[in-house]
């Protein structure tokens, strides 16, 4: 049981470039989230898609897209990077959104565009 | 819309001391749950504690406890003793039945020096 597995773990990107940080879990848990951390700041969702086929936006989904095509796996898309996206990016799965289930957190991926 | 609010910036402390992080959390649902989860220098998130909003029972784990106290809207962590071990991003988060998210805290760093 891996439980929530992110690559890559470091990522350096140029502004303008894309890609995608891959996210899958094994617990086959329906709600699944993709976080940010800056300093200060905490974790701010981004998405998040509460079963495969239903994605939602988070506090600042601007310049990221998402999918979830099945129910292990959650990827984030970078569309052109800019400086301001580097920070740390969480992926997270629980059974439910709101109901209390907690969430279990990937080890993180740490973007830096330049 | 929910708020979760860590006015502790940063805490320092010498080891044995106590010490208490604090959590004011904002919402008109009746229905929510909070939660306390650990960031180690390691960077991994560690769920610690659920709490929902029909239990206001205070609750200890070892040399950890939780204050929850719905009439001032505070969920409350104190550390006992506290070691070098102890030294983490603490961030509390709120969830509730009618959004299928999570929302966290900016986070308080506690420190603990030998």
């Amino acid at each position: 049981n891996a439980g929530v597995t992110q690559t890559p773990k470091f990522q350096v990107l140029k502004t303008g470039q894309s890609m995608t940080l891959q996210c899958a879990q094994d617990m086959n848990h329906e709600y699944m989230s993709w976080y940010r951390q800056d300093p200060g700041m905490g974790l701010r969702l981004i998405h998040y898609s509460v079963g495969a086929g239903i994605t939602d936006q988070g506090e600042v989904p601007n310049g990221y897209n998402v999918s979830r095509s099945t129910t292990e796996d959650f990827p984030l898309r970078l569309l052109s990077a800019a400086p301001s996206q580097t920070s740390v990016y969480f992926c997270a799965s629980s059974y439910s959104g709101g109901q209390g289930t907690e969430q279990y957190f990937g080890p993180g991926t740490r973007l830096t565009v330049t | 819309a929910q708020k979760v609010t860590q006015a502790q910036t940063e805490i320092s402390v010498v080891e044995k001391e106590d010490v208490t992080l604090d959590c004011v959390y904002e919402t008109r649902d009746t229905t929510y749950y909070l939660f306390w989860y650990k960031q180690p220098p390691s960077g991994e998130l560690v769920f610690l504690i659920r709490r929902n909003s029909f239990d206001e029972q205070n609750e200890i784990s070892g040399r950890y406890s939780w204050n929850f106290q719905k009439s001032t809207s505070s969920f409350n962590f104190t550390i006992t003793a506290s070691q070098v071990v102890d030294s983490a991003v603490y961030f509390c988060a709120l969830s509730v039945l009618t959004a299928e998210s999570f929302v966290f805290g900016p986070g308080t760093r506690l420190s603990v020096l030998p």
